[in-house]
């Protein structure tokens, strides 16, 4: 079965620390992976994508993520954080199954702390 | 990125009644457009898959005669909660998409429903 996890519920972080969010995933072919950020009563905002190329993958705010294949992961990463960061992340793969629908990771919660 | 159009933000409604929500891509032709459902503090659910003049495929334990989706147009797709309960009081995204390989979704800003 296709899936994507992200083993942790939530990461706490200082502001101006680096920030990682882990996202490994399970998919047949090659993946299209994808990190989307949801604020509070919000839709979700997409971040960037790995498709094919540089595994390391930069996207919008600052973040970016690095595609390792043999670890199936696809972590997010920033170098410092910022207060304004904290808000849920998800990890997504898209799949075609006949047309592409996307698969969600559970969720992240990022806190970063002044 | 494109822009995807979600109307309303929030909806109150009184149990028994029926809602609809609309999704609208606003500056690309979406081939397909998904509804998903999120309980708080957790991920989302795929309730359904629709494509432009076609019925919609739902994901396995949502009911299609509560949940019916229209999807008339390339730009618009509508989900309407059908004799609303309590239970269905949830926050409902949805997202639009092309075909195109490798290419991502865009997300509508979700729309609050609460079945009193």
């Amino acid at each position: 079965a296709q899936s994507v996890a992200q083993p942790e519920d939530q990461v706490n972080v200082a502001e101006g620390n680096p920030l990682t969010v882990k996202c490994t995933y399970s998919v047949s072919g090659n993946p299209y992976l994808f990190w989307y950020v949801q604020y509070p009563n919000r839709g979700l905002q997409f971040l960037l994508k790995y498709i094919t190329g540089d595994n390391l993958v930069k996207g919008s705010y600052g973040f970016e993520a690095e595609f390792n294949k043999s670890q199936t992961s696809f972590h997010l990463k920033k170098p410092s954080a910022l207060v304004s960061d904290s808000a849920l992340y998800f990890c997504a793969v898209r799949v075609n199954t006949g047309g592409f629908k996307t698969i969600f990771g559970a969720g992240t919660r990022l806190f970063v702390k002044a | 990125g494109a822009v995807v159009s979600q109307h309303p933000s929030w909806v109150i409604c009184k149990s028994g009644t029926s809602v609809k929500i609309e999704c609208r891509s606003l500056d690309f032709q979406a081939t397909t457009m998904f509804w998903y459902r999120q309980f708080p503090k957790q991920s989302l659910m795929l309730m359904a898959t629709s494509n432009e003049g076609s019925k919609a495929t739902y994901e396995q334990g949502v009911e299609k005669d509560k949940f019916l989706i229209n999807h008339a147009s390339l730009t618009l797709s509508t989900l309407t909660v059908t004799s609303a309960h309590p239970e269905d009081s949830s926050f409902y995204i949805c997202s639009a998409g092309t075909d195109r390989e490798g290419t991502e979704a865009f997300f509508g800003q979700g729309t609050r429903l609460t079945v009193v």
